[in-house]
């Protein structure tokens, strides 16, 4: 247990259908983000928030968006869903925002299907 | 973000030591050189990381070049559960930003 935890696990749903991923940091982590990995395109960047705030955006569709909430907990939310959506979702945290002296914690991920 | 060449895949056998090498011939002074691998169906973990001296953990050991234009992840006994994707990142800012990594082989 690498105290990152992601629910659910896995999911699998209807194109055009509309999901929340789940991720509770790290205990005392501020930073959270989400990384999307398919088949073909290795580990890709989404997201940065930190202390409620977002931080950072990477390769994120205009239909998925995130927030973190007070308890520090984040949600991605994947709206009109495609095929190609089919991915595993990883959540990481951090202590805080540019720590390069500190590794950072990946949750197990959530393994979405889109059919 | 600076860029990391790594070999797409290595092979080893069981009990073996493990040289996995990274280059990064554009690495800047304030740049971390971060290791991370992802075993088959799980997130990736963190392994070691170092700045400019060599650097040994309890999983392995990263040896970093003197002009810090390459480095060396050392596995000194391959197991069968280092099997994984392994990832040389060099971290500049708060986000990590993963190449495509070598691929580990370990054979009994």
């Amino acid at each position: 247990d690498s105290g990152v935890t992601q629910t659910p696990k896995h999911l699998i749903t209807a194109t055009g259908q509309r999901v929340t991923l789940r991720c509770s940091p790290r205990s005392g982590d501020l930073s959270v983000y989400w990384y999307q990995q398919s088949l073909d395109q290795g580990l890709q960047f989404l997201i940065q928030y930190y202390n409620g705030e977002e931080r950072a955006k990477g390769n994120i569709l205009e239909r998925f968006s995130a927030q973190q909430f007070p308890d520090l907990h984040s949600e991605l939310n994947l709206s009109s869903l495609e095929l190609g959506d089919s991915a595993l979702y990883f959540c990481a945290s951090s202590e805080g925002t540019y720590r390069p002296d500190y590794g950072y914690t990946f949750g197990s991920g959530t393994r979405l299907t889109v059919v | 973000d600076a860029k990391t060449t790594q070999p797409n895949s290595m092979e080893s056998n069981e009990e073996e030591p493990v040289h996995l090498p990274c280059n990064h011939s554009t690495i800047s002074g304030t740049d971390y050189i971060h290791w991370y691998r992802q075993l088959p169906s799980q997130g990736p973990e963190y392994v070691i990381h170092g700045l400019t001296s060599n650097v040994n953990n309890r999983m392995a050991s990263l040896a970093i070049a003197e002009d810090r234009k390459s480095s060396t992840l050392i596995l000194h006994r391959a197991t069968l559960r280092d099997a994984a994707v392994y990832y040389c990142i060099l971290l500049n800012t708060d986000k990590l930003i993963f190449g495509t990594g070598t691929r580990l082989q370990v054979f009994p």
